[in-house]
């Protein structure tokens, strides 16, 4: 079957610590997507990739980074800088970049600071 | 920039009776406008998804949705709710020169037996 599958469902972090999360797609999607939310704040853009080797920052890049060196994979790293990480991370695809192409989303991951 | 609202945060509906949920957008162009939904913990799945045409979407499990460009509205609709329709439904919206799609806060739907 084809789609998008994350791992773990949930991590748990300690202060300092970097953690990542996986992202892996077999829909053969050019663009990939990395989003946080939290209650009452539907989703906010993290990263995104248009192609393999390419990625832009999104609207709150600030203590994430990311990395597409295959087409299927765009794993999300969590870093010491981000403050706040307690969130869900939803990953998604779509066939190419642009806003008219339908986004398809992984289950998410649960990530908690203890 | 565009931006979308949905005004209502948390809305309960018994089952069988009619929903209509709520979203405005702010754009300068035509829109492609998107509705999703996610069950709790879940990721989340297209409805139906607007970009020209006809203003009166079919979308999955009984859903429509209707664009009215005079209100900057894209309402989600089902005649009638089944207990399986409770979950949080996400509005969205894209343009051809951006690269990304803006959600809107979200709307939980709550259906009583």
């Amino acid at each position: 079957d084809g789609g998008i599958t994350q791992s773990p469902k949930y991590l748990f972090r300690k202060e300092g610590q970097n953690v990542t999360l996986s992202c892996e797609q077999n829909l053969n999607h050019d663009a990939m997507y990395w989003y946080r939310q939290d209650p009452g704040q539907g989703l906010r853009l993290i990263y995104y990739s248009q192609i393999v080797n390419d990625f832009q920052k999104g609207d709150i890049a600030e203590g994430y980074s990311v990395s597409r060196e295959k087409k299927e994979s765009f794993p999300l790293t969590v870093t010491s800088a981000q403050k706040n990480p307690t969130a869900f991370y939803l990953c998604a695809s779509s066939i190419g970049p642009g806003g008219q192409e339908t986004q398809y989303f992984g289950p998410g991951t649960r990530l908690l600071v203890l | 920039a565009q931006s979308v609202t949905q005004p209502d945060i948390h809305i309960t509906v018994s089952e069988g009776a009619s929903l209509e949920l709520r979203c405005n957008y702010s754009y300068g162009a035509t829109p492609y406008l998107f509705w999703y939904v996610q069950s709790p913990g879940q990721g989340l799945q297209l409805l139906l998804k607007y970009f020209s045409g006809d203003t009166l979407v079919q979308g999955i499990k009984g859903f429509e949705a209707e664009f009215k460009r005079s209100q900057s509205s894209f309402n989600l609709r089902k005649p009638s709710v089944h207990w399986s329709d409770a979950a949080e439904y996400f509005c969205a919206v894209g343009q051809a020169a951006g690269n990304k799609l803006t959600f809107g806060g979200g709307t939980r739907v709550l259906v009583k037996p």
